[in-house]
């Protein structure tokens, strides 16, 4: 069955800090895959993706993430975390136009000044 | 750029009762999905619809209805809410390749 596995339901970080939050999905073929944050009391905003080409895609506030066949990855990191970074991190992906995207449960940032 | 608005934004019912969120989206998307957060269990599909008039049942879809009466709209009903349920409902539009927009939530309180 198709699925996404965020290992690790809270991480915590000091300000300055680098970041690596993992994604691991399961599907036998090359997926699209994103990356939103939830921010309190917020809905979902897309911070990343995807499609093809490079596997390193950039996204905003110096996020980048990187996609692994091999491991069937997309981990999600950052040189240094600000505070303003605390929120809720959610990997998904879809196999294709007009299928439904495939959460993970995410995981919860918290950046101590 | 596009908005999507969820009406109410606080939603508190009894138990037993019919209860109805909105959703407007102005980025002229054809698909549309209303979603249910509880915490700790990430994002889980209700209902989605590809275009006017469309409904597809997510994996949640017992204990609600939904429609799509205009490309911009589609609506959530809980037919009968359950006491202490405690939800953040989602709406949210997609373009291709799955791209998808959010509204900032519906949050509901049964007592």
């Amino acid at each position: 069955a198709q699925s996404v596995t965020q290992p690790d339901a809270r991480v915590t970080v000091s300000e300055g800090a680098s970041l690596q939050l993992r994604c691991k999905y399961s599907y036998s073929g090359t997926p699209y895959l994103f990356w939103y944050v939830q921010y309190p009391r917020q809905g979902l905003q897309l911070l990343l993706k995807y499609y093809s080409g490079d596997p390193v895609v950039q996204g905003v506030n110096g996020f980048e993430a990187e996609f692994s066949k091999s491991n069937s990855s997309f981990h999600l990191r950052k040189a240094s975390v600000h505070w303003s970074d605390s929120a809720v991190y959610f990997c998904a992906f879809n196999v294709g136009d007009n299928s439904k995207l495939i959460w993970g449960l995410g995981t919860s940032l918290v950046v101590n000044p | 750029g596009g908005i999507i608005t969820q009406t109410p934004k606080f939603l508190i019912g009894q138990e037993g009762q019919k209860l109805t969120l909105k959703c407007q989206q102005n980025f002229n998307h054809d698909t549309m999905y209303w979603y249910r957060q509880d915490s700790g269990k990430g994002l889980r599909l209700i209902y989605y619809s590809i275009t006017e008039n469309d409904l597809q049942k997510g994996d949640l879809s017992e204990g609600y209805d939904a429609s799509r009466e205009k490309k911009s709209s589609f609506s959530l009903t809980v037919t009968s809410a359950q006491k202490n349920e405690m939800a953040v409902f989602l709406c949210a539009s997609s373009i291709d390749r799955g791209e998808v927009f959010f509204g900032k939530g519906t949050r509901l309180t049964v007592v």
